[in-house]
């Protein structure tokens, strides 16, 4: 079975600056999919980004890229120019190609980021 | 992008009573869907997965019997907390899968068991 593990409970950033949470995962499988999901305090979650396994460029969207490290099995997220509403709790989530796990993801356990101004 | 609501966003209700929670996909069909438990600062746990026209498939250690999950359409899919108790009190959250592989997720419901 694949797990998804965040090693980072919580971080804390200045505003204004970068701050990169880290996601790894365990997978015996070559193409996947993997996201960031951000739940800020309404609980809503709210996909941040995607990678598709079989895409070596790194994903970007605006303030938000990942660093996808398929060997390693490492999948980072940088937010940059942090902002108050980044504030969130962050979950990388896991979803296999394969047909038999139909389109369950795998979440980590989350992390809380917690902006300063 | 795609839209799923969830209704009531906060529900209130008595030990002993059933309480149903609604999920639709308001601008796309979704022939499957997921339900999630969650408790604060805690990730997402799958319960089960609904599937339009069939049973759902629950997740291991899930009671079938108190969580009654029914799918009736294509943009539909209802969960029921049969008999609930203080301990079912929790966010539950659903979602259905997108295009290009990713899940669009409800709002979330707080169930709270007096």
């Amino acid at each position: 079975a694949q797990t998804v593990t965040q090693s980072q409970p919580e971080m804390s950033v200045q505003e204004a600056e970068t701050v990169t949470l880290s996601c790894t995962y365990d997978t015996s499988e070559s193409d996947y999919y993997l996201f960031w999901y951000k739940q800020p305090p309404s609980r809503q979650m709210i996909l941040v980004i995607r990678q598709e396994a079989y895409k070596q460029q790194n994903a970007t969207e605006n303030r938000f890229s990942v660093n996808f490290q398929k060997a390693a099995k490492s999948f980072s997220l940088k937010i940059s120019d942090s902002q108050l509403g980044d504030a969130a709790m962050y979950f990388c989530a896991y979803r296999s190609a394969l047909r038999e796990y139909g389109n369950k993801l795998v979440f980590g356990a989350g992390t809380i980021l917690r902006v300063k101004s | 992008g795609a839209v799923v609501s969830q209704h009531p966003s906060w529900v209130i209700c008595k030990s002993g009573t059933s309480v149903k929670i609604e999920c639709r996909s308001l601008d796309f069909q979704a022939t499957t869907m997921f339900w999630y438990r969650q408790f604060p600062k805690q990730s997402l746990m799958l319960m089960a997965t609904s599937n339009e026209g069939s049973k759902a498939t629950y997740e291991q250690g899930v009671e079938k019997d108190k969580f009654l999950i029914n799918h009736a359409s294509l943009t539909l899919s209802t969960l029921t907390v049969t008999s609930a108790h203080p301990e079912d009190s929790s966010f539950y959250i659903c979602s259905a899968p997108g295009r290009y592989y990713e899940q669009y997720f409800g709002p979330g419901t707080r169930l709270t068991v007096t």
